[in-house]
């Protein structure tokens, strides 16, 4: 079965603009979660949504929002883009819930200039 | 507060020996502990996991093992392979302040597997 997919892979973005990514899971997967990857910082938790619905959510500022569709698909919006929000975001899909059946995406690597 | 913690950045380990790659934990609640491996430009897949109500699983030349006194966990490769020269992180699974699961993860350690 297909993986989770992961778009764009790359973007570069200007400090002030706005960023749109995607992220399609496992079919039949009902949860999303979102992580920002910084060197030395790890992965960092964003928001988890299940069923349409954020369930989760990380320490990050408003800047960062997201959302789900009725098909489980899930986009994650950055506004009034920063420098340190250059990163790889990835997206992991889950059957329900935050347990060990977490599947990742291979990233969207976002660079702010 | 970084509830879970690898606090080696870097590790470096000649092809054929033993790797352990450590990670410590704060929150005695935590029930689930996770190890993922990530290749450049690719995401993390999950490599082994262990319940807390356990002290070892073992998974091919991968063991996880678990010191709940101490909260600290350890995965060991043996032998060390060249692809395994990776990110390997560390991830726990608690319950978030709405009651529902999250994983709360390390930093990572980044294996390097010499010939």
């Amino acid at each position: 079965k297909a993986g989770v997919t992961q778009t764009p892979r790359y973007l570069i973005k200007t400090r002030g603009q706005q960023v749109t990514l995607s992220c399609s899971p496992i079919s039949g997967h009902r949860s999303v979660s979102w992580y920002q990857q910084t060197p030395g910082q790890g992965l960092q938790f964003l928001f988890e949504y299940f069923s349409e619905t954020q369930r989760n959510k990380g320490n990050f500022p408003g800047r960062f929002s997201g959302r789900q569709f009725s098909n489980s698909r899930s986009e994650m919006n950055v506004s009034t883009l920063e420098l340190g929000d250059s990163a790889l975001y990835l997206c992991a899909s889950s059957p329900g819930g935050a347990n060990y059946g977490y599947t990742f995406g291979s990233g969207t690597r976002l660079t702010v200039v | 507060d970084q509830q879970v913690k690898q606090n080696s950045p870097s590790l470096s380990v000649q092809e054929g020996r033993i790797s352990i790659l450590n990670c410590d934990y704060t929150n005695s609640m935590f029930d689930y502990f996770l190890w993922y491996k990530k290749y450049p430009a690719e995401g993390p897949t999950f490599l082994i996991s262990i319940s807390s109500i356990k002290d070892k699983n073992e998974d091919g030349r991968f063991t996880v093992f678990l010191n709940k006194s101490a909260k600290h966990l350890s995965l060991h490769i043996v032998p060390s392979q060249p692809g395994d020269s990776a990110v390997y992180f560390c991830a726990a699974r608690g319950l978030s302040r709405d009651s529902n699961y999250q994983l709360i993860w390390g930093a990572g350690t980044k294996l390097i597997i010499k010939p």
